[in-house]
């Protein structure tokens, strides 16, 4: 399986910031995705990545809020814009492997916002 | 879109049991059905998948059951272990096409009793 890296690993941001997080891949992938896991809760897709055009927002998310670069094959951020209490999250970054649908996640970025 | 049901939502069990984790779906359509097993403050970890051409897939002390005409599928864990305790989380998506999107479940929180 592909190695993921994730930066920051954990943050704590101050109400109306922006925190951008960085997921580096160790293979060229086509797509990468981001999810959202809220305290105790389950995952949710944000969006997907693809290189070379916009992302793909899932309903509820929007790109003002959740902007997305995909600037080549191994690498994607993902901003999350005038942060309040609400984002405290896990977000996590995943890849599928090769050409499969199977899916391996980064390590998560742990963000707190006060 | 997808909605995955999971239950139940904890579970406790005593070591050497076995635990089951059972999980409905919507859209027929879909095709592959992963489980990844998140321990605390962990990524989540991809621990066993099926595909809708088979009914039923083990790899040492897990297998996992699919019945496509009842759109549900089952996590069997046996002779549990400590070790064994973390939140397991099911998904299933409608691969090809290039589409690799994974609409998880809410998750089952699993502790086993020494």
């Amino acid at each position: 399986s592909a190695v993921i890296s994730q930066k920051p690993s954990r943050d704590i941001c101050q109400r109306g910031t922006s925190l951008t997080i960085q997921c580096q891949v160790d293979s060229q992938v086509t797509m990468m995705f981001w999810y959202r896991q809220q305290p105790g809760q389950s995952l949710t897709l944000i969006a997907t990545a693809n290189q070379g055009s916009e992302a793909t927002y899932e309903s509820g998310f929007v790109i003002d809020k959740f902007p997305i670069s995909r600037p080549n094959l191994t690498f994607s951020t993902l901003t999350v814009s005038n942060m309040s209490p609400e984002d405290s999250s896990i977000y996590l970054c995943s890849v599928p492997h090769g050409h499969t649908d199977t899916q391996y996640f980064g390590p998560g970025t742990r963000l707190t916002v006060l | 879109g997808e909605n995955v049901e999971q239950h139940p939502s904890t579970l406790s069990v005593q070591e050497g049991d076995s635990a089951v984790i059972k999980c409905t779906y919507s859209d027929s359509a879909s095709n592959y059905f992963p489980w990844y097993k998140q321990e605390l403050g962990k990524r989540p970890q991809l621990i066993i998948d099926i595909r809708s051409n088979v009914g039923e897939k083990k790899d040492q002390r897990i297998a996992v059951t699919l019945n496509k005409t009842a759109k549900h599928f089952s996590l069997h864990i046996t002779e549990t272990q400590p070790e064994d305790s973390a939140v397991y989380f099911c998904a299933a998506t409608r691969s090809g096409a290039g589409s690799y999107q994974l609409t998880f479940g809410k998750g089952t929180k699993l502790s086993v009793i020494p």
